[in-house]
């Protein structure tokens, strides 16, 4: 039972235009959210996180966004670059994080075409 | 600044055959974790430690063992590798206990024939 789900395997964008992807969680006692961004032959690097007390946090060119009563957390890149060519993971924790955990998407590969 | 450093990147098994992947951070993080990714799946969480000398089991630890004997090491073995257990294995910390990302080392890959 899948309980981050990414339900998008790959996304194409054009270079300049907005990358929107999306995240639907099951458990509702989830209330810590993360984006990881992930290039071939390379670790998952952090790129952005959200509170459940929180409806949105932005970051440079980058926004999370949180609708709690959907289950949903979209991530906003504006520009998209080239460089932004990558896998890009969702994750939820419960607690808070306090169980030392994170529940993973499968994953969205996102291609910005120049 | 190394951050956190797997050793080997590779490692060609057979099966029934045992090996230990080595993590090692030097950040001074509390929390060490090993996952696995395999292909079209999400990162899953093998074992964690919460601190020196503790291990928790996570989604799918049958087949793994653990150690964290000091705090920047935690290593993760498998006793008789099953061709299951082919994957890329990914080591991260973390520094807080709340609301702290993980970083993660650049991965494993283990191949079991």
């Amino acid at each position: 039972d899948q309980q981050v789900k990414q339900n998008s395997p790959s996304l194409s964008v054009q270079e300049g235009r907005i990358s929107i992807l999306n995240c639907d969680y099951t458990n509702s006692m989830f209330d810590y959210f993360l984006w990881y961004k992930k290039y071939p032959a390379e670790g998952p690097t952090f790129l952005i996180s959200i509170s459940s007390i929180k409806d949105k946090n932005e970051d440079g060119r980058f926004t999370v966004f949180l609708n709690k009563s959907a289950k949903h957390l979209s991530l906003h890149i504006v520009p998209s670059q080239p460089g932004d060519s990558a896998v890009y993971f969702c994750a939820a924790s419960a607690n808070q994080g306090s169980q030392g955990n994170l529940i993973f998407g499968k994953g969205t590969k996102l291609s910005v075409k120049p | 600044n190394a951050g956190v450093t797997q050793t080997p990147k590779f490692r060609v098994l057979k099966t029934g055959q045992s090996m230990t992947l080595l993590c090692a951070q030097d950040m001074n993080h509390e929390y060490m974790y090993w996952y696995r990714q395999d292909p079209g799946m999400g990162l899953r969480l093998i074992h964690y430690s919460v601190g020196e000398g503790t291990t928790a089991k996570g989604e799918v630890p049958d087949g793994y063992n653990v150690s964290r004997l000091k705090k920047q090491n935690f290593l993760l073995g498998l006793e008789s590798a099953a061709p299951s257990q082919t994957s890329v294995y990914f080591c991260a910390s973390s520094y807080h206990v709340l609301n702290s990302p993980l970083h993660f080392g650049n991965g494993t890959r283990l191949t079991v024939t």
